[in-house]
């Protein structure tokens, strides 16, 4: 059980486009889910909260126009990178917290997006 | 906010060794530390957590242990095998929030 999917799992665009990555958790209610991000070899790095059916908390630094996330329901949140530049490549990793359960609170990660623009 | 340090950063082990890393943290609102195994290209993976109530805990071969006082928790591997080579992070979470604040993370391997 507390398995989180994302995609796709590596995604190639061109400068100017823009990538929409998708998060699911596929068998719990995840009422809260996370974005990440992380450059080679370092730590995780939180992006944004999100709520399902409101809007997503951003951490400093990150500009939400850019990084567009929609939690429309209890399994899905989906993270957009608008007009992606280089800069933007990185790897993406979201997670879902448990909503209920032995388990609560708990935070369960997806095997990340690695996103390449060029 | 909450600052958690984690040490080694690098570590190597001998295959059937253990392996013992390290992490502090500085709120002492926090009570709840998970640790998380990251191999190369995939997601984090949770391995064993711990919740400020309990001591320590055990997984058959993977053990945490919780210093409230000092606010210092530990992962313990014994008899390592090559397949616990990865990069394993901690971190903790204060009372009441949603986030997860990351140690650095610590490269193991594990050699045969």
């Amino acid at each position: 059980g507390a398995v989180v999917s994302q995609h796709p799992s590596w995604v190639i665009c061109k400068s100017g486009t823009s990538v929409k990555i998708e998060c699911r958790s596929l068998d719990f209610q995840a009422t809260t889910m996370f974005w990440y991000r992380q450059f080679p070899k370092q730590s995780l790095m939180l992006m944004a909260t999100s709520n399902e059916g409101s809007k997503a908390t951003y951490e400093q630094g990150v500009e939400k126009d850019k990084f567009l996330i929609n939690h429309a329901s209890l399994t899905l949140s989906t993270l957009t990178v608008t007009s992606a530049h280089p800069e933007d490549s990185s790897f993406y990793i979201c997670s879902a917290e448990m909503t209920s359960g032995r388990a609560r609170e708990t935070q369960y990660f997806g095997p990340g997006t690695r996103l390449l623009v060029l | 906010g909450e600052n958690v340090e984690q040490h080694p950063s690098t570590l190597s082990v001998q295959e059937g060794d253990s392996a013992v890393i390290k992490c502090t943290y500085s709120d002492s609102a926090s009570n709840y530390f998970p640790w998380y195994k990251q191999e190369l290209g995939k997601g984090p993976q949770l391995i064993i957590d711990i919740r400020s109530n309990v001591g320590e805990k055990k997984d058959q071969r993977i053990a945490v242990t919780l210093n409230k006082t000092a606010k210092h928790f530990s992962l313990h591997i014994t008899e390592t095998q090559p397949e616990d080579s990865a990069v394993y992070f901690c971190a903790a979470r204060r009372a009441g929030s949603y986030q997860l604040t990351f140690g650095k993370g610590t490269k193991l391997s594990v050699i045969p």
